[in-house]
């Protein structure tokens, strides 16, 4: 089993639509819980780190569940720029330099 | 803002034959991290530099080594490629602190292994 496993989609959205996804993760001891955007054939770029009570920055909404041990993001009113793979990302409990990324959640905002 | 720089940015090698993938970085970050992503998989750590002078293996070090340089350059070597190192190689850096792990990456090598 992946310690962290991603639905890999894609997610087909309307411009202007909300679309969301959640990422599931083995380890409960996890410490800390990240959203990384990676465009086609480029590097991973930090999109919003997850907390406990939840976050939002702008159009983009993370949530963290501990008991069920799963994040979400949730986008409203889409644009096109959304279009891109998103990377669910844990950091492990005493193993700080170690994180451990989902293979990702592809998401195509059509017009 | 260079931030994290990688060179080369593509490879086309032979079997067996070696290179080393150079990385630096520009933000004094004291931790450096080696990752390989291929497709339908996440990233995977190789090898890592939590600060100057130490490097420790990830989750796939086989067939790879490194050198952490100096603060600012941290390099992956392949002594003898193989098809199975094909793959896109990202290089990462990170300050090493009570806070969250936040990386940077660089734009990636595009290695291939015939």
């Amino acid at each position: 089993r992946k310690e962290v496993e991603q639905d890999p989609g894609p997610f087909n959205v309307p411009e202007g639509a909300t679309v969301a996804f959640n990422c599931t993760y083995s380890n409960s001891a996890s410490q800390s819980f990240f959203w990384y955007r990676q465009d086609c054939r480029k590097e991973p770029k930090l999109l919003m780190s997850v907390y406990s009570s939840g976050n939002e920055d702008g159009r983009f909404t993370a949530q963290l569940n501990r008991a069920s041990q799963y994040i979400s993001l949730l986008i409203r009113d889409s644009k096109l720029s959304d279009s891109a793979t998103y990377l669910c990302v844990v950091s492990p409990q005493g193993s700080w330099g170690k994180l451990q990324f989902g293979a990702g959640t592809q998401v195509v905002v059509t017009p | 803002n260079a931030g994290v720089t990688q060179t080369p940015k593509f490879q086309v090698l032979k079997t067996g034959q070696s290179m080393t993938l150079q990385c630096a970085q520009d933000m004094n970050h004291n931790s450096m991290y080696w990752y390989r992503q291929d497709p339908g998989m996440g990233l995977r750590l190789i090898y890592y530099s939590a600060s100057e002078g130490t490097t420790d293996k990830g989750e796939v070090p086989n067939g790879y080594n490194v050198s952490r340089l100096n603060k600012r350059e941290f390099s992956l070597r392949l002594e003898s490629a193989a098809p199975s190192q094909t793959s896109v190689y990202f290089c990462a850096s990170s300050e090493r602190g009570t806070g969250a792990n936040i990386q940077y990456f660089g734009a990636g090598t595009r290695l291939s292994v015939l």
